[in-house]
């Protein structure tokens, strides 16, 4: 496996907190992503990183925030948590963006009650 | 914008059964083509890919994909599933210019022994 890890790999928060979710990898790979998985959505990109404090927004970046100050740490905070951002988060990792695999972290099941 | 479609969403075969999951992307030019496997309560991991060459792919565990230029499919195959082919199939696709992968929305196969 990859050395990607992901933390916390649990946790349930209440509406309105702060909640950030860490990916650490240890490959030394350029480009970082996270998605959220949810029922009959399938991955959905949430934001990327193509390096240290290069990041673009994915297709539903509302209500999320990002931060790569290292190139093994790739951060994502969601401000003011809605239950809506209940749903697992995958991190990614690739080399190449597109011209080789992805890497998948083990996931962070989130809870916003 | 790019999108990749996964027709069917819950598919049940019985074990020893012929399997064909259908993926159509939607853009033309030169594309990358993947199909990730999640088993249950696992991360996404690479089965196979396609960048160019013979259009006929080979990957793990007896998978096999048939890229279709004229088509925008890449459809996937194995010729007797087993019980531990249980998961849940995603195609992806990069047609460059994006740092991104366009993912579909997953198939659920279910094998019944």
């Amino acid at each position: 496996d990859a050395g990607i890890t992901q933390s916390p790999r649990h946790k349930v928060t209440e509406t309105g907190t702060p909640v950030t979710l860490r990916c650490h990898q240890t490959e030394n790979h350029r480009y970082m992503y996270w998605y959220r998985q949810d029922p009959g959505h399938g991955l959905r990109l949430i934001h990327y990183s193509y390096g240290v404090k290069d990041t673009d927004k994915g297709e539903v970046s509302d209500g999320y925030s990002v931060s790569r100050s290292k190139t093994e740490d790739f951060l994502l905070t969601l401000e003011s948590a809605t239950s809506s951002q209940t749903s697992v988060y995958f991190c990614a990792i690739t080399r190449l963006a597109g011209k080789d695999e992805q890497y998948f972290g083990p996931g962070t099941r989130l809870t916003v009650t | 914008a790019q999108s990749v479609s996964q027709h069917n969403h819950h598919v049940i075969l019985s074990e020893a059964a012929s399997l064909e999951l259908g993926c159509n992307y939607s853009y033309g030019g030169t594309v990358n083509l993947f199909w990730y496997v999640q088993y249950p309560g696992q991360h996404l991991q690479l089965l196979l890919k396609y960048f160019s060459g013979d259009p006929l792919v080979k990957g793990i565990k007896g998978f096999e994909a048939e890229f279709i230029k004229s088509k925008f499919s890449f459809n996937l195959r194995k010729p007797s599933v087993q019980w531990s082919d249980t998961a849940e199939y995603f195609c992806a696709a990069y047609s460059g210019g994006y740092q991104k992968v366009t993912f579909g929305i997953g198939t659920k196969l279910q094998v019944i022994p």
